[in-house]
């Protein structure tokens, strides 16, 4: 079984800051991983994943994280945010052996202040 | 990029009713769908994997005769929730699988509001 630990439910940071959503995740299989970005009232979109190789992921809007084995984490960071990153950051899992039941952590409210 | 869709995006039915809700690969045949329930504030939990041509399975504490799925074809899955309560009031999402290069890549849909007055 999979589960996926979002290590901070609200992240308040001022425009033009650097941000870090924390996210770690157990599993006895190997996994990919996801992270997606909700606006309200809105479905899901993809942010990033990593599925194999490189352990830092670029994903669209600025975003990139860093896969560590080790300490089994997906940290999404952003050098600089804007006001319109406000939104729910979704970290997730899904077993790499097939089925594809993805598990989502609980979220992340990330609010950019003016 | 694959799309997913929703019908409808909101409704609100009165308690005792049924609504049906359809998910909709636009551009793409999908095996496989999942649904997903997402309280205010919450994360997305899954409900069901709906297989075309076959029983969907269910998470455990899903109903399975409350909420009714249904794999008609490759491109469509619907799901019923049936004498509906106000604890049903959610926000359903679905999502749709396709095999592509070489691994899986998962599609969600717009989510659709339901609220049961």
């Amino acid at each position: 079984a999979q589960s996926v630990t979002q290590l901070d439910s609200q992240v308040p940071v001022f425009e033009e800051a650097p941000v870090e959503l924390r996210c770690n995740y157990s599993s006895s299989v190997s996994v990919y991983l996801f992270w997606y970005v909700q606006y309200p009232n809105q479905g899901l979109q993809l942010l990033l994943k990593y599925l194999s190789g490189s352990t830092l992921v670029k994903g669209i809007n600025g975003f990139e994280a860093e896969f560590n084995k080790s300490q089994t984490s997906f940290h999404l960071r952003k050098p600089s945010v804007h006001i319109s990153d406000t939104a729910e950051y979704f970290c997730a899992v899904s077993p790499n052996t097939g089925g594809f039941k993805t598990i989502f952590g609980a979220g992340t409210r990330l609010f950019v202040k003016a | 990029g694959a799309v997913v869709s929703q019908h409808p995006s909101r409704v609100i039915c009165k308690s005792g009713t049924s609504v049906k809700i359809e998910c909709r690969s636009l551009d793409f045949q999908a095996t496989t769908m999942f649904w997903y329930r997402q309280f205010p504030k919450k994360s997305l939990m899954l409900m069901a994997t709906s297989n075309e041509g076959s029983k969907a399975t269910y998470e455990q504490g899903v109903e399975k005769d409350k909420f009714l799925i249904n794999h008609a074809s490759l491109t469509l899955s619907t799901l019923t929730v049936t004498s509906a309560h106000p604890e049903d009031s959610s926000f359903y999402i679905c999502s749709a699988r396709v095999w592509s290069q070489g691994t899986y890549e998962q599609y969600f849909g717009p989510g659709t509001r339901l609220t049961v007055t």
